[in-house]
């Protein structure tokens, strides 16, 4: 069965780092893209970016470039979504997912973790 | 960035109604537009690909159609369980933008 785990919530401080992570089982873990999607309180969804773990290739929404890094542990099946200095406005609820088809991002996410909440706040 | 517009962003409707979602695209996305469903609580599941590709598993009253700016999500006899918000997003080109969500409430 294709499962994909979140990281647990997070309540951190403005200015601070933090790093959630999304592990993936029962697949190749290089073979499919992991996108993250972020959902701020009673808000859409907004695209962050996507990774390729084969060959680390990512991409980023112009909005979330420079804010956050994406990067994937391949030794242990996992994605990582990282800040280096948090701001009350990544208050939010973050996503990763596995793309629908092999080696392909183009037709959506179809395997989603339980989300990590992300909370900062002084 | 590709613009996702859907409409209504809220609609009322009983069980049993037929429901239309639109989602119009600021430029050209071929069929790489997806529809998920997102329930209060819950992550996104995704419901249809290349604009009218149904999931495995997903009922056969959901249809998708459109091509290049235009797409519709339609829900032939709505059931309890499809009250939701559906979004639509664009994968033909970074980055793959979401639309705003139609949230579906019982009347």
């Amino acid at each position: 069965e294709v499962q994909v785990v979140q990281s647990g919530p997070e309540v951190k401080k403005p200015g601070e780092s933090l790093r959630i992570s999304c592990k993936v089982s029962g697949y190749s873990f290089t073979t499919y893209w992991i996108g993250w999607v972020r959902q701020m309180p009673g808000k859409g969804l907004e695209w962050v970016g996507i990774i390729y773990p084969a060959d680390s290739d990512t991409r980023y929404s112009p909005s979330f470039q420079g804010q956050v890094t994406i990067s994937v542990d391949k030794s242990f099946n996992t994605a990582y979504l990282q800040w280096s200095r948090l701001r009350a406005s990544d208050t939010a609820m973050y996503y990763c997912a596995r793309s629908a088809v092999f080696s392909n991002p183009h037709y959506g996410m179809d395997v989603w973790g339980q989300g990590t909440a992300v909370t900062v706040s002084s | 960035d590709i613009q996702l517009t859907q409409s209504p962003s809220f609609l009322s409707a009983s069980v049993g109604n037929r429901v239309t979602i639109t989602c119009r695209a600021s430029q050209g996305v071929g069929s790489f537009l997806t529809w998920y469903q997102q329930k209060p609580g819950k992550a996104p599941k995704l419901l249809i690909s290349a604009a009218s590709t149904l999931q495995s598993g997903v009922p056969s009253r959901f249809s998708g159609s459109g091509s290049g700016t235009e797409f519709t999500l339609i829900i032939s006899g709505l059931q309890p369980e499809d009250f939701a918000t559906y979004y639509c997003q664009q994968l033909n080109s970074y980055p793959f933008t979401f639309g705003g969500g139609t949230k579906v409430e019982i009347k």
